[in-house]
């Protein structure tokens, strides 16, 4: 069964040094999320693509966090400098697509646990 | 302002008890209403929603407009059952957006 990938699983870094996070979505899926998710709280969402355009970053920090998705397949979620309040579970998801229906059904990947010292 | 609340962060039953796991949300269009579970070491994923008007593992949730509510519900609850659930709210702003919860833990006792 095809699954949402990514990498790496965990992450510890410094503050100030940069990190970048890598999610490979379904196969077919034209919509891919990042959310985060801090220890005790649900997945805020980051950053929405629909094939390679950005369609919703009103929550991304964009002083420090960058999102791509060049060929609009696989993902790349980057902070720069890392801060301590960074700290948290990034998630990739993604759908077939974004409309009504059961075709908007997210399937999340593992995660990534940032730990910034 | 959209949202969504989960007052419980802890639920505890006995196996064989009714669950009742609360969710209240604001939105003043016609929301779309989802239920994720998170079982240990597993990924988040989709349990029902409310358009589907399914049960899903014993589990049914009703989206009553009148209290804004989109409780979870099953009638006898199994040690399987033990989870992280949240509550989750779509709605269309531009694009499609999805609003969590904060979770509520499920412990299931024998």
């Amino acid at each position: 069964e095809a699954e949402v990938a990514q990498s790496p699983r965990y992450k510890i870094t410094e503050k100030s040094q940069a990190v970048a996070f890598w999610c490979d979505p379904i196969s077919g899926h034209a919509t891919l999320y990042w959310y985060r998710q801090i220890l005790g709280q649900g997945p805020e969402l980051l950053v929405q693509f629909q094939d390679e355009s950005v369609v919703d970053d009103s929550q991304l920090p964009k002083d420090r966090f960058s999102a791509e998705r060049l060929k609009g397949v696989d993902s790349t979620l980057k902070i720069q400098p890392a801060e301590l309040g960074d700290s948290a579970m990034y998630l990739c998801a993604s759908s077939l697509e974004s409309g009504t229906g059961g075709r908007n059904e997210q399937f999340f990947g593992p995660g990534t646990r940032l730990t910034v010292l | 302002a959209q949202r969504v609340t989960q007052p419980e962060k802890l639920l505890s039953v006995f196996k064989g008890a009714p669950v009742e796991l609360k969710c209240n949300y604001s939105y003043s269009g016609s929301p779309e209403l989802f239920w994720y579970v998170q079982y240990s070491r597993q990924r988040l994923q989709l349990l029902l929603r409310h358009i589907s008007r399914e049960s899903i593992k014993g589990f049914t949730a009703d989206l009553n407009k009148g209290e804004t509510s989109f409780h979870l519900k099953k009638p006898f609850a199994q040690e399987e059952d033990s989870a992280m659930y949240y509550c989750a709210l779509r709605f269309a702003s531009g694009t499609y957006k999805y609003i969590f919860g904060t979770g509520t833990r499920l412990k299931v006792l024998a």
